[in-house]
């Protein structure tokens, strides 16, 4: 059965960091997406992503964050300088199209990367 | 605009018991609905979805949910709780747009 995978499963970074989390969505899918959820909170929406490009971001998604798909396979979210505060689970998912856009697809999960900031 | 609210952050009943974990959505349109589950230091892993079709929808392990249009509903039950369901259970809401909405997520205890 076709899965997201994520790598990797556990990153511990220093504070200022860059980190880069990746993510392999299931091949025919369109739409990507990363969430973050901090210990014991709920799932955030970082972000969307279709046709090469953001298509949503929520505010927690600043000038820290960007997204890339850099060989039509990968799918990954670059911090640029990581804070304590971003330590989280990081979820990325994919999802296919559907008859009426995507609104009714499922979203399939990746395991999560657990990001530790020190 | 879409949003979800799961009315109980913590639920717990007793093995063998049923289960009701509840949800209520907001959506501009025909929204489709999810229930997702997350065991611990795991992912997420879906239980069923609503998409327009039958009202009455079953998942996988004997979870089922009923999309109520009338109450803006789509609750989860379980008929007789085992102790492997114990986990963190998210509703999920999505519209025609390519957003996810997560309800903040309702932890199930199943007591022995």
């Amino acid at each position: 059965e076709p899965e997201v995978t994520q790598t990797p499963s556990h990153q511990v970074t220093q504070m200022g960091q860059e980190v880069i989390l990746r993510c392999v969505p299931i091949s025919n899918h369109l739409y990507f997406y990363w969430y973050r959820q901090i210990l014991g909170q709920k799932v955030e929406f970082l972000v969307s992503f279709y046709n090469n490009e953001i298509s949503e971001k929520s505010e927690i998604f600043d000038d820290q964050f960007s997204v890339e798909r850099p060989d039509g396979s990968n799918f990954t979210l670059k911090i640029r300088s990581t804070k304590l505060e971003d330590s989280a689970m990081y979820f990325c998912a994919s999802r296919p199209p559907g008859l009426q856009g995507v609104g009714n697809t499922e979203a399939f999960f990746g395991q999560g990367t657990r990001l530790t900031v020190v | 605009a879409q949003s979800v609210t799961q009315l109980d952050s913590h639920v717990s009943v007793s093995e063998g018991t049923p289960v009701l974990l509840r949800c209520n959505y907001s959506s501009s349109y025909s929204p489709s609905l999810f229930w997702y589950v997350q065991h611990p230091n795991k992912g997420l892993q879906l239980l069923l979805k609503y998409t327009s079709a039958a009202t009455l929808v079953k998942g996988i392990n004997g979870f089922e949910a009923e999309f109520k249009k009338s109450e803006t509903s789509f609750h989860l039950t379980k008929p007789s709780a085992h102790m492997s369901d114990a986990a963190e259970y998210f509703c999920v809401v999505s519209d025609l747009d390519d957003k996810i909405i997560f309800g903040k997520g309702t932890r199930l205890h199943i007591l022995p």
